[in-house]
């Protein structure tokens, strides 16, 4: 079945470092994959998409990649602050582009 | 983008009984669809919730446990049906904005149900 993987295990880095989280996906071809940000008790915010054509996608401190030869994505966030400490969720979807799957997100934390 | 209203925001259920889950976006919307996040995992899609027409139900989820309503464009109900504490979980309703077509999705702020 189709799966994405992330990193379960909580990344915990220091300010003004980049936090690099991976997304892997098994089974699947998606035409886009999507970041998200999920705070405790709240919903999903999107962050960024970027289209299995495109390598790599900035916006503002964040960029993301995607490697569909190691069928996974790298989203990045350059000087990193303490509110960036959240959960971030991978997401895939198909080409008609509104079928997406997320994966189990992974937990930021962000020390002053 | 699109602001979406979720209500009950969240509610304490008993056994056996069912529990109707509204949401309301402020724009017309094409595509919108339920969520369940259950505690720390991932969001799971319980279906797709078509203007009227009945909603398309993924793989493990039946309308008989999970009704769906869609009147119109902006407006959708998720019924949780003869609850068990199993179905104690987040309940997210989200949508596609119309004419994007990329997948990016919004999301309610989500629905906590917990069954005794």
């Amino acid at each position: 079945s189709q799966k994405i993987e992330q990193n379960s295990e909580a990344l915990n880095i220091q300010e003004g470092k980049t936090a690099t989280l991976t997304c892997n996906y098994t089974n699947y071809s998606p035409a886009y994959l999507q970041w998200y940000r999920q705070d405790p008790g709240r919903g999903p915010v999107f962050l960024l998409l970027i289209r299995e054509n495109e390598k790599e996608k900035r916006k503002e401190r964040l960029k993301v990649t995607f490697d569909t030869t190691l069928k996974q994505s790298l989203f990045h966030i350059t000087a990193s602050q303490p509110a960036d400490s959240a959960t971030y969720l991978c997401a895939a979807s198909d080409r008609g582009g509104f079928k997406t799957i997320f994966g189990a997100g992974t937990r930021l934390f962000v020390k002053a | 983008s699109a602001v979406i209203s979720q209500k009950p925001s969240r509610d304490i259920c008993q056994r056996g009984t069912s529990l109707t889950i509204q949401c309301q976006v402020d724009s017309q919307v094409t595509m919108m669809f339920w969520y369940r996040q259950q505690p720390g995992q991932s969001l799971t899609l319980i279906a797709t919730a078509n203007q009227g027409s009945e909603a398309t139900y993924e793989s493990g989820f039946v309308i008989d446990k999970f009704p769906i309503s869609r009147p119109n464009l902006t407006f959708s109900t998720l019924t949780v049906s003869n609850m068990s504490p199993e179905d104690s979980s987040i309940y997210l309703c989200s949508v596609g904005v119309a004419g994007v077509g990329t997948g990016e999705l919004f999301f309610g702020e989500g629905s906590r149900l917990t069954v005794l």
